[in-house]
């Protein structure tokens, strides 16, 4: 079975500052997906970032980027420039490309950002 | 931006009592999920749907728990007799057309469910 593991219960940035959140992952599949979802204090699940496994280039969007490392089995969520706004809990999740459509999660990185 | 919508934001039940959580996909979306989240702990898969059947259940899922869409546009997950442990957030997901791995599932807002 595959399992997410994000080892770090809580981070804490400055304001524009940067922050590294990591995330590491099991499986035998060599086809799979993973995603960041960040979950505020209202609890709603929303999609950071997603990457394909068989893509070689990190994903980026705007302020956050990853670090794929696939021999590795790792997956961190790089945050530059934090703001205010970004403070909440993050979610690492896999999804596999034969496992079925469940997203797996890890335990979640509760991220403080300080003014 | 089309979201998803679910309803109620909090419900609390009496042990024993059966309850009904809905949730309104996006628009063209087929493909469906419930998961659940005690608190403190890893959000879980709990089903997916799609074409009015599960296509997928986890272990929690159990014969307490049943999901359908009953009208076209409500996806509804019931619990028929709650018990304490089944407190948690409650969210729904959907998925694009093709419902495939690749596509991402994008969550709703939740439904905190306490049963005392």
């Amino acid at each position: 079975a595959q399992t997410v593991t994000q080892s770090q219960p809580e981070m804490s940035v400055q304001e524009a500052e940067t922050v590294t959140l990591s995330c590491t992952y099991d499986t035998s599949e060599s086809d799979y997906y993973l995603f960041w979802y960040k979950q505020p204090p209202s609890r709603q699940m929303i999609l950071v970032i997603r990457q394909e496994a068989y893509k070689q280039q990190n994903a980026t969007e705007n302020r956050f980027s990853v670090n794929f490392q696939k021999a590795a089995k790792s997956f961190s969520l790089k945050i530059s420039d934090s703001q205010l706004g970004d403070a909440a809990m993050y979610f690492c999740a896999y999804k596999g490309e034969t496992s079925g459509s469940r997203l797996t999660f890890g335990e979640g990185t509760q991220l403080t950002v300080n003014p | 931006e089309p979201e998803v919508t679910q309803t109620p934001s909090h419900q609390v039940t009496q042990m024993g009592q059966e309850v009904i959580l809905r949730c309104v996909p996006i628009s063209n979306h087929l493909y469906f999920y419930w998961y659940r989240q005690i608190l403190g702990q890893k959000v879980e898969f709990l089903v997916s749907f799609y074409n009015n059947e599960i296509s997928e259940k986890s272990e929690i899922f159990d014969d307490q728990f049943s999901v359908e869409r009953p009208d076209g546009s409500n996806f509804t997950l019931k619990i028929r007799s709650t018990k304490l442990e089944d407190s948690a957030m409650y969210f729904c997901a959907t998925t694009g057309l093709a419902g495939g791995p690749q596509e991402t599932q994008y969550f709703g807002p939740g439904t905190r469910l306490l049963v005392l």
